[in-house]
């Protein structure tokens, strides 16, 4: 069966410091990898999403980028955090749009 | 541009009682809709997927039926229970282009016991 893993679950970070979210799904190949944030009374928002390796598509322009160096790895990154930056974030995974979508158990992450 | 409403925002009925949660979709075009869950401070769960051909798909005590013609789904649930408390989100998928899903703001349900 397949899962998808996030590391780490919670994050408390300062304004101006790195960022890097990892994503990871076991138990598929050539997967469509996704991640969205999910701020404080707010829908969910698609941030990145991901066809194959090297190939990212970006949705919002922000001070996040994402990267897939492997086929099921997938990572979040920013140089520099802003207090907006803070929220849930989520990594998805489907086979095709024909699929159902699966999500990742999260990170809360919260810039100081 | 699609765009995806569910009302009410907040629902609370008693246990044993069957409800319904509605989606609204401003473009019919869609590939097809999911239903998740959310419980708080966790990741979606994926409750049903329902393909733009399909009329309705049932899992347990739940039914999801999906009119693409008046942009409506509805996620039935039978006989609720008190661990059916959570937030329920409905998402559409376009009918081509890329891949991604418009999600709802969602619809928080509690159950009274």
């Amino acid at each position: 069966s397949q899962t998808i893993h996030q590391w780490p679950a919670t994050l408390v970070q300062p304004v101006g410091s790195p960022l890097s979210l990892e994503c990871t799904v076991e138990g598929t190949s050539n997967p469509n990898l996704y991640w969205y944030r999910q701020a404080a009374g707010r829908g969910l928002q698609l941030l990145f999403y991901s066809v194959g390796i090297g190939q990212i598509s970006s949705e919002v322009p922000q001070n996040l980028s994402a990267s897939r160096p492997q086929d099921r790895q997938f990572i979040l990154s920013s140089k520099k955090l802003l207090l907006s930056d803070s929220g849930f974030y989520l990594c998805a995974w489907n086979l095709d749009r024909g699929h159902e979508q699966y999500f990742g158990p999260g990170t809360r992450l919260t810039v100081t | 541009k699609q765009e995806v409403t569910q009302i009410p925002a907040a629902l609370s009925v008693p246990e044993g009682e069957n409800l319904v949660l509605n989606c609204s979709f401003t473009d019919s075009a869609i590939y097809n809709l999911q239903w998740f869950r959310q419980d708080p401070g966790k990741g979606l769960t994926s409750l049903l997927l329902i393909q733009s051909s399909q009329r309705e798909q049932t899992s347990g005590r739940l039914n999801a039926s999906l009119d693409k013609s008046s942009g409506r789904s509805t996620l039935y649930i039978a006989a609720s229970q008190p661990g059916d408390s959570a937030t329920y989100l409905c998402a559409a998928r376009k009918g081509f282009g890329n891949e991604k899903l418009t999600f709802g703001t969602g619809t928080r349900l509690t159950i009274i016991p």
